[in-house]
């Protein structure tokens, strides 16, 4: 089944403890990824990746890092977390090419820094 | 840059009614494309409908449609014969076209409108 994962569902934490949420997808998609969900801004973006190696900011990357060493993992890193990143992170996927393609969305990790 | 415009927080239907959803949004761009997202409780992002600027035709996806106003810059969402399974949050979304900037399959995001269908 083609799928994006993503690890962990739910996750509670403290301000400064590093954290990792993993991204993974089974399609061989070029594109990746990462946007965060708040109430009443709906989603933004985080970093992408357009291939193994290239990664670039997107709207909202302060406090975030991304790593892109194999094509179907894409990592998102707080190094140190604080609690205005308690958000709803989604990791997305596509194909690349002529633009347009649909994006995959995982399902969703729900972090609360406290 | 681009902006998307979901003027509607809120909206609610009875069952098997019709209901409009509306989206605008602002471009420099000529050419793009336009997505409308559902979110059900579940949280999972899924694709409802996706229009190509450049088609003339509205984009329909069985009980699903749209009305693509190019020159308003205005991309509603139509869902005919609605159901209980419909409850969820709807984003509008534009994606630039073309181009080799990783920028460009970005997806920009409205606010959502929340939709609840009544039994």
């Amino acid at each position: 089944e083609a799928q994006v994962t993503q690890n962990p569902r739910y996750l509670i934490t403290v301000t400064g403890k590093k954290l990792t949420v993993t991204c993974s997808q089974n399609m061989n998609h070029e594109y990746m990824s990462w946007y965060r969900q708040d109430p009443g801004l709906g989603l933004r973006q985080i970093y992408y990746s357009m291939n193994v190696e290239v990664t670039d900011k997107g709207d909202v990357p302060e406090g975030y890092k991304v790593s892109r060493k194999e094509k179907r993992n894409f990592p998102l890193i707080l190094e140190s977390p604080s609690p205005n990143q308690t958000s709803l992170y989604f990791c997305a996927s596509s194909l690349w090419g002529t633009g347009g393609y649909e994006q995959y969305f995982g399902p969703g990790t729900r972090l609360t820094v406290t | 840059a681009q902006t998307v415009t979901q003027s509607q927080p809120e909206m609610s239907v009875q069952e098997a009614e019709t209901v409009t959803l509306s989206c605008t949004y602002d471009t420099s761009e000529s050419n793009y494309y336009l997505f409308w997202y559902k979110q059900p409780p579940s949280r999972q992002m899924i694709l409802v409908i996706r229009q190509e600027a450049y088609k003339q035709q509205n984009a329909t996806e069985n009980r699903f449609s749209v009305n693509f106003q190019k020159a308003a810059k205005s991309f509603s969402l139509k869902i005919s014969d609605s159901q209980l399974g419909d409850t969820a949050m709807y984003f509008c979304a534009f994606m630039k076209q073309g181009g080799v900037g990783g920028s460009n399959y970005k997806l920009t995001f409205g606010k959502g409108t929340l939709l609840t269908v009544n039994p």
